[in-house]
């Protein structure tokens, strides 16, 4: 079990390109999320998909894209990328149901510069 | 909104010494509350969880946390500090109606001196 994988791990943009990050998990898990982290701030969520053909907004949305592209796999786009996008962006997964709460897994991460 | 507080930025301990780490939430019902390291350049690591039950969960790597409902805390504790445990540490809260994702907090920067 490869757990959560993300690609590519580093990533340096001009401003105004876009790009898509890669989530994939194999756990089997319905929720998936995309989350930025940012010195002193913690992890904010940017979008999450609570089951297959679902997506919601966080925190944080603007200036980011979202796809499910199947069970396994969610995306996330960059389509004008801006300075303040400069991040570490992680995605996680998680079982869900009705009612409780169900732990996350976390991918490894995807290093953005946006210059 | 839930929220989590970690009052301490950064935390310097000597190696073979205690540790707390201190972690306060709002939220309005039962939390599910979680620990999390990210040791440098890597993802996140579930420590341990708390969702019921008793008050004292015991975790992964020799670390314990306490709920205390009436202090509305969260503490992360460990008897004996190895020079491996320098990380950062996240705490964080989950739940709520509709709510699937987490609310973290600012983190701890643990730095180990021999």
């Amino acid at each position: 079990n490869a757990g959560v994988t993300q690609t590519p791990k580093f990533q340096v943009l001009k401003t105004g390109q876009s790009m898509t990050l890669q989530c994939a998990q194999d756990m089997n898990h319905n929720s998936m999320y995309w989350y930025r982290q940012d010195p002193g701030m913690g992890l904010r969520l940017i979008y999450y998909s609570a089951s297959e053909g679902t997506t919601d907004k966080g925190e944080v949305p603007n200036g980011y894209n979202v796809s499910r592209l199947n069970k396994r796999e969610f995306s996330l786009r960059l389509e004008s990328a801006a300075p303040s996008q400069t991040s570490v962006y992680f995605c996680a997964s998680s079982d869900s149901g009705t009612g409780g709460f169900y732990e996350q897994y976390f991918g490894p991460g995807t290093r953005l510069t946006v210059t | 909104a839930q929220s989590v507080t970690q009052p301490d930025i950064h935390i310097t301990v000597s190696e073979g010494a205690s540790l707390e780490l201190r972690c306060n939430y709002s939220y309005g019902a039962t939390p599910y509350l979680f620990w999390y390291v990210q040791s440098p350049g890597q993802g996140l690591q579930l420590l341990l969880k708390y969702f019921s039950g008793d008050t004292l969960v015991q975790g992964i790597k020799g670390f314990e946390a306490e709920f205390k409902r009436s202090q509305s805390s969260f503490n992360l504790r460990k008897p004996s500090v190895h020079w491996s445990d320098a990380a950062e540490y996240f705490c964080a809260v989950g739940g709520g109606a509709g709510r699937r994702a987490l609310t973290f907090g600012s983190g701890t920067r643990l730095q180990v001196q021999p």
